[in-house]
């Protein structure tokens, strides 16, 4: 069974800061990856993934993740945060022949000070 | 297009109750998926329906079912409420089970059980 660990439970950073939030994770089989982010009171959006080709995926917003298969890792990253990015963001992967069950990590709870 | 909705968005019941749960996908998708949310044991998979079939079903006793119509709006039922079923409750619609396509999350239903 595949598993899925987020290393920091909170992450506080200054606004415009550079911001780094651990994502490794354990299958046995091939995965599709993700990272989703929650406001407050609110469902998930997809933030971005990784199916396949380029291990460098980037969002709309300025996050970018990197698939590294030898370490089992997807870490997110910007460079400069903004005080809206303040969100719980849940990494999740999917095994290939899982349907559309997701597992996801513990969370990590981004706040960002001005 | 709207989005996936879920209804109610609040619910209160007693220990011992049962209740429903609904959710309508994007238009178009026959895939539903539901989770669990707690603050203790986070994100978990319930099951994915898919053209009104189980196609996964996670690791939850046999209180909490489900089942899918056939304009792919799913119901899911929890009996005999127990206080740690208090948790969010939310469901993710796809146009297809599995392969590349994204999943999109309602905003949850929050069930309080007292």
């Amino acid at each position: 069974a595949q598993s899925v660990t987020q290393l920091d439970s909170q992450v506080p950073v200054f606004e415009e800061a550079p911001v780094e939030l651990r994502c490794n994770y354990s299958s046995s089989v091939s995965v599709y990856l993700f990272w989703y982010v929650q406001y407050p009171n609110q469902g998930l959006q997809l933030l971005l993934k990784y199916l396949s080709g380029s291990t460098l995926v980037k969002s709309i917003n300025g996050f970018e993740a990197e698939f590294n298969k030898s370490q089992t890792s997807f870490h997110l990253r910007k460079p400069s945060v903004h005080i809206s990015d303040t969100a719980e963001y849940f990494c999740a992967v999917r095994e290939y022949n899982a349907g559309n069950m997701l597992t996801f990590g513990g969370g990590t709870r981004l706040m960002v000070k001005p | 297009k709207a989005g996936v909705t879920q209804t109610p968005r609040y619910l209160i019941k007693t220990r011992g109750q049962q209740v429903t749960l609904s959710c309508s996908p994007i238009s178009g998708h026959r895939s539903v998926s539901w989770y669990q949310q707690t603050p203790g044991q986070g994100l978990q998979f319930l099951f994915e329906y898919f053209s009104e079939t189980q196609r996964n079903k996670g690791n939850f006793p046999g209180r909490f079912s489900g089942r899918q119509f056939s304009n792919s709006r799913s119901e899911m039922n929890v009996s005999t409420l127990e206080l740690g079923d208090s948790a969010l409750y939310l469901c993710a619609s796809s146009s297809t089970s599995g392969g590349e396509y994204e999943q999109y999350f309602g905003p949850g239903t929050r069930l309080t059980v007292t």
